[in-house]
């Protein structure tokens, strides 16, 4: 168990709805990141939070947002769905070290929202 | 730009053979940061191991090891005496620091299928 939660563990919808897939980090966990995996692009980022901030965006449509509360929990929502969006979607977490000590730091996973738009 | 290729797409080997799974990186960074994930049938992606890269020390746990090589830029991955299951999808990934020690983004490779038969 990584200590990264993410509900719910699956998720059945129809094309043109709106989902919200949930993410707890590890607690003490600053960082958390979501990836989107699908048989034809594999694990790609999507996008980061650090501390309530974006931090960084990779391959994130514009029908998907994502925020990161107070609490440090994120959510991840994608509108306007389209067959295509139907994939494996995990959230990770890290801390940020502090004095330059980045190189301890490692990504665990949580175990997934799988997503099924018909 | 950062790029992780794992040329082996799946690998097929009988309990007790050795196998090792190859990753070749791209960066242009001079600190960047390696890793292993395995996923298994269950879907989770579970952490093998980090490898900072000014740290060229292999690294042995058990049954595993892995052989980093900066020259090549190669950071290979051997399962000693394989067992059913290790029967799972290897991931190798890449990632660099950000700002604030905060670790950046993984670029994942496509992953090696590892099936193991009795």
């Amino acid at each position: 168990d990584s200590g990264v939660t993410q509900t719910p563990k699956h998720l059945i919808t129809a094309t043109g709805q709106r989902v919200t897939l949930r993410c707890s980090p590890r607690s003490g966990d600053l960082s958390v990141y979501w990836y989107q995996q699908s048989l034809d692009q594999g694990l790609q980022f999507l996008i980061q939070y650090y501390n309530g901030e974006e931090r960084a965006k990779g391959n994130i449509l514009e029908r998907f947002s994502a925020q990161q509360f107070p609490d440090l929990h994120s959510e991840l929502n994608l509108s306007s769905l389209e067959l295509g969006d139907s994939a494996l979607y995990f959230c990770a977490s890290s801390v940020a070290k502090t004095g330059g000590a980045g190189y301890t730091d490692t990504q665990y996973f949580g175990p997934g929202t799988r997503l099924t738009v018909l | 730009a950062q790029k992780v290729t794992q040329a082996q797409t799946e690998i097929s080997v009988v309990e007790k053979e050795d196998v090792t799974l190859d990753c070749v990186y791209e960066t242009r960074d001079t600190t960047y940061y390696l890793f292993w994930y395995k996923q298994p049938p269950s879907g989770e992606l579970v952490f093998l191991i980090r490898r900072n890269s000014f740290d060229e020390q292999n690294e042995i746990s058990g049954r595993y090891s892995w052989n980093f090589q900066k020259s090549t830029s190669s950071f290979n991955f051997t399962i000693t005496a394989s067992q059913v299951v290790d029967s799972a999808v290897y991931f190798c990934a890449l990632s660099e620091a950000q700002r604030g020690s905060t670790l950046g983004r993984l670029y994942f490779g496509r992953g090696t299928q590892l099936t193991v038969w009795p």
